[in-house]
């Protein structure tokens, strides 16, 4: 079964608009950590945002929001006013208990139209 | 600060023929980690290492060697090159935190290709 859950594929949205970005988790650990990264065309992974099982606000970074549902296991990536530059695959990825090595999604792409 | 760095950028070998990729990180972080790049499939762990001395295998380890002798190198080998091995490499590193660890790194990626 797949820890990382990214079912939405591909995603559009309107410039200046917000998006939501699905992604579900699969663990048996209390102690675990999500992250969020972007991969644009140009191929490098970049941090975006972490959110700990622990924490119990939602983390935000700038334009992006986690929206963690702990009880769901969902931790939904949102970028409110959307830019070109946005465009790009998102990966969800977890860290599980005393591992620091990241499990990966899919990942989405997200197209950002003008 | 030079972070992860990866070399080759790009390389493409024969089928049967042996490599090895370079990963090197300055931050003196314990863990470091080498994923493959698929389309639709996301990035799969290969090998993985908790610490000098030591390594785990991942996901899809099959074909590839690794060791990590010092704390700031960690190369991936591969043994006899397939074109199913054709793909983009990512070494990473991270470290541990109290309370819970940090992000992982990511080198530029390596553009593989096995003809």
């Amino acid at each position: 079964a797949q820890k990382i859950t990214q079912t939405q594929p591909g995603m559009f949205v309107q410039e200046k608009e917000a998006v939501t970005l699905d992604c579900t988790y699969d663990t048996s650990d209390q102690s675990y950590g999500l992250f969020w990264y972007k991969q644009p065309s140009s191929g490098e992974m970049i941090f975006l945002i972490y959110q700990g099982s622990y924490d119990e606000q939602n983390a935000t970074e700038g334009r992006y929001s986690l929206n963690f549902q702990k009880a769901r296991k969902s931790a939904n990536l949102v970028i409110s006013a959307s830019q070109l530059g946005d465009s790009a695959m998102y990966f969800c990825a977890m860290r599980e208990g005393g591992s620091y090595i990241p499990t990966f999604g899919r990942g989405t792409s997200l197209i950002v139209h003008p | 600060n030079a972070g992860v760095t990866q070399t080759p950028k790009f390389q493409v070998l024969k089928t049967g023929q042996s490599m090895t990729l370079q990963c090197a990180q300055d931050m003196n972080h314990e863990y470091m980690s080498w994923y493959r790049q698929d389309p639709g499939m996301g990035l799969r762990l290969i090998h993985y290492s908790v610490g000098a001395g030591i390594t785990d295998q991942g996901e899809v380890p099959n074909g590839y060697n690794v060791s990590r002798s010092t704390t700031e190198d960690f190369p991936l080998r591969l043994l006899s090159a397939a074109p199913s091995q054709t793909s983009v490499y990512f070494c990473a590193s991270s470290y541990s935190l109290e309370g819970g660890g940090t992000e992982a790194f990511f080198g530029q990626g390596t553009r593989l290709t096995v003809v």
